[in-house]
């Protein structure tokens, strides 16, 4: 079982609300990513770190935002969130070595009412 | 443009019989290929991978194949159980960036009938 976790399991907030969706490995992993996965589709990256004070945007665009000041700790917030926001969010982590497994915790489900 | 491409989208088989899923890629330079399942609402657990040079590899009653000429990998099970009921995912990883951008297909929704 992978060390990476992610909380809550399952929002429902009203629109226009602030959220953070946090996520943390126990593994050392450097690289740490959050997918967006709508039912039925493909995940699709929204935001990847290197490292430390290393965040960057991925292939689909969002409104959210990372950052990472520890190396096991790579939260998501949402400033203000609305119905489109609704998703699976997963995080996931890996080793800095090319071809490394990438380990995912167990999803977000965010619906915004 | 790097894509993943699975086929069927959605497989219905009973229990005990055998399945094979398949997944094309374009993604260059290529680095490896993995197999995910994933079971609803949870994350990805990698299943296989395949790296270039290798052609076959198992795992339990997964058996993932992979032709880096045509760029096409296939994941056969056998004996399926209910617990198979899963989505399955190709993930192809290039070699043309630091980050080894993993490339996700759409997954096989494969559900076992008793």
């Amino acid at each position: 079982e992978a060390d990476i976790y992610q909380t809550p399991r399952y929002l429902v907030i009203g629109t226009g609300k602030k959220i953070t969706l946090e996520c943390s490995q126990t593994m050392g992993h450097d690289k740490m990513y959050w997918y967006q996965q709508d039912p039925g589709m493909e995940l699709h990256l929204i935001h990847y770190s290197y490292g430390v004070n290393s965040t960057e945007k991925g292939d689909l665009s969002s409104e959210s935002t990372v950052s990472r000041i520890r190396t096991e700790h790579f939260p998501l917030t949402l400033e203000s969130a609305r119905p489109s926001h609704t998703s699976q969010y997963l995080c996931a982590s890996s080793a800095d070595t090319l071809g490394t497994e990438a380990f995912f915790g167990q999803g977000t489900r965010l619906t915004v009412v | 443009k790097n894509q993943v491409e699975q086929s069927p989208q959605s497989l219905i088989i009973l229990e005990g019989k055998n399945c094979t899923l398949q997944c094309n890629y374009t993604v260059s330079p290529f680095s490896n290929l993995r197999w995910y399942k994933q079971d609803t609402g949870r994350g990805p657990v990698s299943l296989t991978i395949m790296t270039f040079s290798e052609n076959t590899k198992s795992n339990g009653r997964y058996t993932a194949t992979l032709d880096a000429d045509t760029k096409q990998s296939s994941l056969h099970i056998t004996a399926s159980q209910l617990s198979d009921s899963a989505s399955y995912i190709c993930v192809v990883t290039d070699r043309g960036s630091t980050l080894g951008r993993l490339y996700f297909g759409r997954g096989t929704q494969l559900t076992v009938w008793p």
